[in-house]
């Protein structure tokens, strides 16, 4: 079975602070991966989508990086801050996406 | 449009009606993803349309739900007989390059659906 698994399910950190998400996924066998940004009563933003043959995107104060073989992905987010607070989602296409439940993040102040 | 849009917004219904969802996608975007999202979980593939056929419904949970498309404009998702259960947010998505490795699918602000 495809699943999609993310740690942890909830973050709070100060302001500034360097932070690693995780994901991880059962199948390998994979397209691509995309990590979503999720607000309250908005749709999901497409942050970052990484190729299967890639191991790595960065735009601007984040980084995605990709080991298929042993299924796993992280999400770097450098010098966070109030406005990174959000719920991050990753997922993965096979023939259809496959979503992680997220990781909730506050940053504060 | 500028970006998909989801119709209503919110949406709270008794046990037992029937409720319409409705999505417009994108401007020239081929296909249109339905997901359900429960509370504190990931979003769940309902259906996805490629034009106006669906080449893929195998995440609709019961044969209360259905979906129908227009051409390649507006969907709509219905849910007959309203459980508990059905209370989620349903998310659209549409794209322009399914089943493509380059693909990013444009999410929608979802429905909020509340079954009393």
């Amino acid at each position: 079975k495809q699943e999609v698994t993310q740690i942890p399910a909830a973050l709070s950190v100060p302001e500034g602070e360097n932070l690693v998400l995780n994901c991880s996924f059962t199948d390998s066998a994979i397209y691509n991966l995309q990590w979503f940004r999720q607000d309250p009563g908005k749709g999901l933003t497409s942050l970052l989508l990484i190729q299967s043959s890639q191991r790595e995107q960065t735009s601007g104060r984040l980084n995605a990086s990709l080991d298929k073989s042993s299924g796993r992905s992280t999400l770097y987010i450098a010098a966070s801050q109030p406005g990174d607070s959000a719920t991050y989602l990753c997922a993965v296409r096979y023939n259809k996406l496959i979503f992680g439940a997220g990781t909730r993040l506050a940053v504060h102040p | 449009g500028a970006g998909v849009s989801q119709s209503p917004s919110n949406k709270v219904t008794e046990k037992g009606k029937d409720v319409e969802l409705r999505c417009d996608p994108i401007s020239g975007h081929t296909a249109l993803y339905w997901y359900r999202q429960r509370l504190g979980q990931g979003l769940e593939f309902l259906i996805y349309f490629q034009g106006n056929s669906a080449p893929d419904k195998s995440g609709l949970p019961s044969d209360r739900f259905s979906a129908e498309r227009t051409g390649e404009s507006v969907s709509t998702l219905t849910i007959q007989r309203t459980q508990q259960e059905d209370s989620a947010v349903y998310l659209c998505a549409s794209s322009s390059q399914p089943a493509s490795y380059q693909e990013t699918q444009y999410f929608g602000p979802g429905t909020r659906l509340l079954v009393l």
